[in-house]
């Protein structure tokens, strides 16, 4: 069975700061995505990323995938109260398919 | 910008009833996932779609829970009868199958959810 373990679980900061998320396995997965949720609604996909050593930037979030693909981070830069919300991070075994498995989540609050 | 859909969005009911939530994918996603999603956790599979055939439903509780998407189009996920611990977000997802450059990405895409509260 893969397991994702994200780190922190909670996470309370003041408008302003710097954050990172981590995502960690003993798995390789074949892609590894992360997603924001907002109370009530669905997961919303922020970025894909499949190639190990991988960096992606979305404005002020930037994403890293591993070398070796087991492990994945989420850096936000200056956060404002609207990035408050459950990062996921969710990850595409080698043998699975487009089976996901997800992390525990990342509770993130960001106070003004 | 195309979305997923699902209803309802809330749904309370009272124990050893049954419950249907229904879900339309995205327009050409062949694939399509229902998860249970408890609070302040991580979704949780139950059952995977390719097309109308299921591909894994292996943590799906067969005893009291169903699913179906008989055309490959929308699915419906049922529970009868319903248990306190039925209680949970379930939302539906759905993917492209990706070929080529972007093979292996299964970026999913999600519904709103349906918060159920079992009475």
């Amino acid at each position: 069975t893969q397991l994702l373990e994200q780190s922190p679980q909670f996470l309370s900061i003041q408008e302003g700061e710097n954050l990172t998320v981590y995502c960690n396995s003993s798995s390789v997965f074949s892609s590894l995505q992360w997603y924001r949720q907002e109370p009530g609604e669905g997961p919303v996909l922020l970025v894909t990323v499949v190639t190990g050593g991988e960096v992606k930037k979305l404005k002020r979030l930037t994403f890293q995938f591993g070398d070796a693909r087991k492990d994945s981070s989420l850096h936000i830069t200056a956060a404002q109260p609207g990035d408050t919300g459950l990062y996921l991070c969710a990850g595409a075994g080698e043998t699975s398919g487009s089976r996901l498995t997800f992390g525990e989540g990342t509770q993130l609050t960001v106070n003004p | 910008e195309a979305e997923v859909a699902q209803s309802p969005r809330y749904k309370i009911t009272e124990k050893s009833q049954a419950v249907a939530f229904w879900c339309d994918p995205i327009s050409g996603h062949a694939t399509l996932y229902w998860y249970r999603q408890i609070l302040g956790q991580g979704p949780e599979l139950l059952v995977q779609f390719q097309d109308e055939s299921v591909v894994d439903d292996s943590q799906l509780p067969k005893d009291r829970f169903s699913a179906e998407r008989l055309k490959g189009v929308d699915s419906t996920l049922k529970i009868q009868p319903a248990e306190l611990g039925d209680s949970a977000m379930y939302l539906c997802a759905s993917s492209l199958e990706e070929t080529g450059d972007l093979a292996g990405f299964y970026e999913q895409y999600f519904g709103p959810g349906t918060r159920l509260t079992v009475t």
